[in-house]
């Protein structure tokens, strides 16, 4: 069974502060999705990395898929409190057409 | 160009009842999955279609059933409805691709059961 982790599970930080979440799995996956969620909403598509190695940057947001393919890692420059969410991880695999999400690592950023 | 649409947004059922939630995908789109996200926790996958098929299932019951349309569409049908069965209900589009695929998600469908 694929399983992906991600920690921290909570974090809580002051505006302006960096951070980093990371989604960490035994099993290799295909793509990774990072997504961001708000209460009683969808998840919102951030970014998709394919190849081992890649990173991505969305503004103040850094994406990088490890070089296995099995675990991925997100980092926030100056976190504001709009960056406040739940993030999570989704790894895709191929083969069974399945995606596998993470545990989620809860953010809030405090002005 | 519109996303993914779900309806009902909010439902609210008795235990033993049934309920039908429906999907359309964002445009474009041949591929939709479902998810169930009980409070504080990530989605869980419940099955795919494609081609008017499931494809792929996760571990729900037999309760949780499905169908796709020729215009791609979904429903997510639940039968006797349990306290459990309580979460947002999430509805994500594809365009299959064997490699590699990105979901987008709808506004999902909060159903809860008294």
């Amino acid at each position: 069974t694929q399983l992906l982790e991600q920690s921290p599970q909570f974090l809580s930080i002051q505006e302006g502060e960096n951070l980093t979440v990371y989604c960490n799995s035994s099993s290799v996956f295909s793509s990774l999705q990072w997504y961001r969620q708000e209460p009683g909403e969808g998840p919102v598509l951030l970014v998709t990395v394919v190849t081992g190695g890649e990173v991505k940057k969305l503004k103040r947001l850094t994406f990088q898929f490890g070089d296995a393919r099995k675990d991925s890692s997100l980092h926030i420059t100056a976190a504001q409190p709009g960056d406040t969410g739940l993030y999570l991880c989704a790894g895709y695999n191929s083969g069974t057409y399945k995606y596998i999400f993470g545990t989620g690592t809860r953010l809030k950023v405090l002005a | 160009d519109a996303g993914v649409t779900q309806s009902p947004t909010h439902l609210i059922k008795t235990r033993g009842q049934q309920v039908t939630l429906r999907c359309s995908p964002k445009s474009g789109h041949d591929t939709v999955s479902w998810y169930q996200q009980a409070l504080g926790q990530g989605p869980q996958f419940i099955f795919q279609y494609y081609e008017e098929e499931e494809r792929q299932r996760g571990n729900f019951p037999d309760r949780f059933s499905g169908h796709q349309f020729p215009n791609y569409s979904s429903e997510l049908n639940v039968n006797a409805l349990l306290l459990g069965d309580s979460a947002l209900y999430l509805c994500a589009s594809s365009l299959f691709r064997r490699s590699t695929d990105t979901q987008y998600f709808g506004p999902g469908t909060r159903l809860t059961v008294l």
